[in-house]
Parts: C-alpha cells; sequence; structure tokens
C-alpha cells in the first residue's frame, strides 16, 4: 500500500534551536517527493522537490535530504525563527501522473 | 497576480443541501486539483484537471463533481452534502503534471461545515 507517515507529530522547540523532521514512503514506483509549509488556517506552500536522483536540496534555512533506497527523507530546520511554526507536510509522488499521497505532518512550535 | 483563489472562504450547509466551490488561477496553469483535508490526515485528492476540458477521479471522488470551465477556473460541487463532507477544502494549480517536477501552488481553502 502507498504510504507517507511523518514523524514526530508535532514537536517543540526554542527560537534560535536546530531540528530536523522524518519521513518514510512506500510509495512505488516513485517520480518526485516535496515538502511543504502550512501555516495556520492558510494552504501549503512549496518548500521543495526531489528527484529521485537529489540527495539534498537547500531553500534559504530549510534543507531537505532523501534517501532513495531507504525511502526516507528528512528536512532540516537551521537557526529557527517564530515565523517557522507550522506544519510541514511531505508529499510523495508516484510515476506517470498527478496522484499525489500526502503525509500527516509535523506540528512545529518555536517558541521564544 | 492573486495566484489561487477560492470562493467561499467558509460555509455552513445543512445534510442534503448543494453548493458549489469555486477556484481560479492566474498562471496561466493547465493543470488543476481540488483536495479535502480533514484532522491528523494528509490532504486528499478528489478530482483533478490534467487540462483544459479533461477532469480525472483522485482518490475520494464520491459526492462530488467538477468542472473546468475554461484554462482559469475549476469548480467542485456537492451535489447532497453530507456531515461525512465537513472539511477544509483547497484548490490547486500547476503549469503541468507534477511527476515532471512542476510546482503546485495551492489556494487558502474553503472551510465548509454540514450539520
Amino acid at each position: 500500500k502507498n504510504q507517507v507517515e511523518q514523524s514526530p507529530q508535532s514537536l517543540i522547540i526554542l527560537e534560535g534551536k536546530n531540528c530536523t523532521l522524518q519521513c518514510n514512503y512506500t510509495v512505488s514506483p516513485f517520480s518526485n517527493l516535496r515538502w511543504y509549509k502550512q501555516d495556520t488556517g492558510r494552504g501549503p506552500v512549496s518548500l521543495t522537490i526531489m528527484t529521485f536522483s537529489e540527495n539534498t536540496k537547500s531553500n534559504g534555512r530549510y534543507t531537505a535530504t532523501l534517501d532513495a533506497d531507504t525511502k526516507q527523507s528528512s528536512l532540516h530546520i537551521t537557526a529557527s525563527q517564530l515565523s517557522d511554526s507550522a506544519s510541514y507536510i511531505c508529499v510523495v509522488l508516484r510515476t506517470g501522473g498527478f496522484k499525489t499521497i500526502f503525509g500527516a505532518g509535523t506540528r512545529l512550535f518555536v517558541k521564544a | 497576480n492573486a495566484g489561487v483563489t477560492q470562493t467561499p472562504k467558509f460555509q455552513v450547509l445543512k445534510t442534503g443541501q448543494s453548493m458549489t466551490l469555486q477556484c481560479a488561477q492566474d498562471m496561466n496553469h493547465n493543470s488543476m486539483y481540488w483536495y479535502r483535508q480533514d484532522p491528523g490526515m494528509g490532504l486528499r485528492l478528489i478530482y483533478y484537471s490534467a487540462s483544459e476540458g479533461t477532469t480525472d477521479k483522485g482518490e475520494v471522488p464520491n459526492g462530488y463533481n467538477v468542472s473546468r470551465l475554461n484554462k482559469r477556473e475549476f469548480s467542485l460541487r456537492l451535489e447532497s452534502a453530507a456531515p461525512s463532507q465537513t472539511s477544509v477544502y483547497f484548490c490547486a494549480s500547476s503549469e503541468a503534471w507534477l511527476a515532471g517536477g512542476y510546482e503546485q501552488y495551492f489556494g487558502p481553502g474553503t472551510r465548509l461545515t454540514v450539520t
């Protein structure tokens, strides 16, 4: 069954600290993996898109990694800010179409 | 450049009522999508339109219909609302198919409650 599992479900960190969010997937055949940020009451916004051959991709303080062999991805946030408080969603696409499989997300709270 | 817009932002319906959720994009994108987001679950694809003139079922199409009115607009209709359709609905668009690595842009969502 095609699934995307994210951990932890929620996380609280202090402003300025780093954190890493995990995404494990069983989707096959794999096309690409995306990370989104979703602020409360808003639609998701794309952070990174990685294909099978990419190991790392950065977007400012956000760095995503992908291990296609173990079917794992992580999103590392450096020097967190209060505005990083949001849900972070991992999405995997199967080859050949439009059908996306979304993880349930990790809810991040950054405290001053 | 407004991106993806959705109307209404909030709606309360009684069981059995019908309504249409509207979505428009101004990025000249070919592909458009409707998702629903329920607490504790990932977004689920209801319907999508790969290009103007085509629509296809997603993961959870039962109880919904769609119309790709033109390249800009993609509407979602609930013919007879049920409490199980209480959810937040997101419209999205992309230049082309997502497996090709194209960015997907989401609207702000419509929060629907069916009593």
